[in-house]
């Protein structure tokens, strides 16, 4: 069965700083894997996704992610990171076989200190 | 703009008095999912809709139910809302055919149970 581990719950940054969320997954083939950010009484956003081809994935906000197959990890980052970004994050992995529901990470909150 | 709207943004309800979450999606999706997520925690699937068959997880409570009268609305009943049932709720949408796992979600309902 696919999972992912998302080793942090949380993580605190000084704003400006540069910013890497873990992920790490379990998955039988090759993924589709996602980021989600989900600020305060808000639901979950989008910030990218990962099918195939070019393992370095760009998003809004500013953020990337890497896919690294070798080590079962899609991190998240963010070169200077605002005081907007505080939030949740969510990692994700898609469904298998012929299911179409994803799996979630149960999350890692940054916090940010101005 | 396509999107994902809850109604209301917060409910107030009291100790078994029943209470009704809506969903309504401009995106013309035909995977439609409610969530419960609970303060730091990862959202969990209360059950979907895949055009007009219903699908219900396993430890999903008998005291909630769902309605999907039609492409793009969707409805979650809660019969009798105990404390335990406090949580934001959370609705979705996704495509099966185009982007496996790749889900858009409404900005959820804050439910208090007094």
């Amino acid at each position: 069965a696919q999972s992912v581990t998302q080793p942090d719950i949380h993580i605190t940054v000084s704003e400006g700083a540069s910013l890497e969320l873990r992920c790490n997954y379990s998955y039988g083939a090759t993924p589709y894997l996602f980021w989600y950010v989900q600020s305060p009484g808000q639901g979950l956003q989008l910030l990218l996704k990962y099918f195939s081809g070019d393992t370095l994935v760009q998003g809004i906000k500013g953020f990337e992610a890497e896919f690294k197959r070798s080590q079962s990890s899609f991190n998240l980052r963010k070169p200077s990171v605002h005081w907007s970004d505080a939030a949740e994050y969510f990692c994700a992995v898609g469904p298998s076989g012929g299911s179409y529901i994803p799996t979630f990470g149960r999350g890692t909150s940054l916090i940010v200190h101005p | 703009d396509a999107m994902v709207i809850q109604n209301p943004r917060y409910q107030v309800t009291q100790f078994g008095k029943p209470v009704t979450l809506s969903c309504s999606q401009t995106l013309n999706h035909n995977v439609m999912y409610w969530y419960q997520q609970k303060s730091s925690q990862a959202p969990k699937l209360l059950f979907h809709y895949y055009d007009k068959d219903f699908n219900n997880e396993a430890d999903t409570p008998d005291n909630f139910q769902s309605r999907r009268p039609n492409t793009s609305f969707c409805f979650l009943d809660i019969r009798s809302p105990g404390l335990g049932d406090a949580a934001m709720y959370l609705c979705a949408t996704s495509r099966k055919q185009v982007t496996p796992g790749e889900q858009f979600f409404g900005p959820g309902t804050r439910l208090t149970v007094l």
